[in-house]
C-alpha cells in the first residue's frame, strides 16, 4: 500500500526555521517526483514546487522560489520542506503528493497519492 | 502561468441531483492534462480524474470528467451524501501547475 507519512504539527515563532517532512512506503520512492503544496487557512491549494528523490532534481514555483528549500534523503525515503526564516504569512497546512506516471504532460503530472498534511503555524 | 477558475464557487443541491461543476483555464490546457480531486473537512486531497476524463483507480463511475481546450466539467451524476465536499481542478500541462480555487459543494 502506498502511503505518504508526514511529521507531526508545528508551532513557531516568526524568525525561526524549519523542517518537516514526508516519508514514502509501500513503493519505490525513488523513482517518482513527490509533490509539496500549501493550503492557507480556508483557502486552496497552491503548488510549492517537487524533487525527484533518485538524484535530487528540484524545481519551484515561481512563487515559492527563494522562500523555501526542498530536499530529500533517498537512503530513508523521506522528503522535506524547509525554511530558513518563518514569517506568520507561512502559517497553513503543507501536503506533499505522489507525481504519478500515468498520463503526464513532459514537465508534470496529476498526483495520485497524498500524504496526511503538516499544519504549521507560525505565531508570536 | 495558466490561470483556472472555477465556477459557481459553491453550489447547493440535496442527495440524488446531478452537479455540475466548471473549471476554465485562460488558457488552452496542452492534451487535457488536466485532474480533479476532491477535499473533504480535514483531509488532503484525492485524486478522482485526470486526463480530463480517466477515472483515478476506486472512484465510482457516477463521477465523471469531460471538456477540453480551456472548458472543463467535473460531473456528479447522482449526489450521495459523501460527495458534499470542495472539489478542485489542476492544470499540469504548463509549467508552473495551477489549481483552480475551488467549488463547495453543500447540502441545500
Amino acid at each position: 500500500e502506498v502511503q505518504l507519512v508526514q511529521s507531526g504539527a508545528e508551532v513557531k515563532k516568526p524568525g525561526e526555521s524549519l523542517k518537516i517532512s514526508c516519508k514514502g512506503s509501500g513503493y519505490s520512492f525513488t523513482t517518482y517526483w513527490i509533490g509539496w503544496v500549501r493550503q492557507m487557512p480556508g483557502k486552496g491549494l497552491e503548488w510549492m514546487g517537487i524533487i525527484y528523490p533518485g538524484d535530487s532534481d528540484t524545481r519551484y514555483s515561481p512563487s515559492f522560489q527563494g522562500q523555501v528549500t526542498i530536499s530529500a534523503d533517498k537512503s530513508i525515503s523521506t522528503a522535506y520542506l524547509q525554511w530558513s526564516s518563518l514569517k506568520a504569512s507561512d502559517t497553513a497546512m503543507y501536503y506533499c503528493a505522489r507525481r504519478s506516471r500515468g498520463y503526464c504532460s513532459s514537465t508534470s503530472c496529476h498526483l495520485d497519492y497524498w500524504g496526511q498534511g503538516t499544519l504549521v503555524t507560525v505565531s508570536s | 502561468e495558466i490561470v483556472l477558475t472555477q465556477s459557481p464557487g459553491t453550489l447547493s443541491l440535496s442527495p440524488g441531483e446531478r452537479a455540475t461543476l466548471s473549471c476554465r483555464a485562460s488558457q488552452s490546457v496542452s492534451s487535457n492534462y488536466l485532474a480533479w480531486y476532491q477535499q473533504k473537512p480535514g483531509q488532503a486531497p484525492r485524486l478522482l480524474i485526470y486526463g480530463a476524463s480517466s477515472r483515478a483507480t476506486g472512484i465510482p463511475d457516477s463521477f465523471s470528467g469531460s471538456g477540453s481546450g480551456t472548458d472543463f466539467t467535473l460531473t456528479i451524476s447522482r449526489l450521495e451524501p459523501e460527495d458534499f465536499a470542495v472539489y478542485y481542478c489542476q492544470q499540469y500541462g504548463s509549467s508552473p501547475v495551477t489549481f483552480g480555487q475551488g467549488t463547495k459543494l453543500e447540502i441545500k
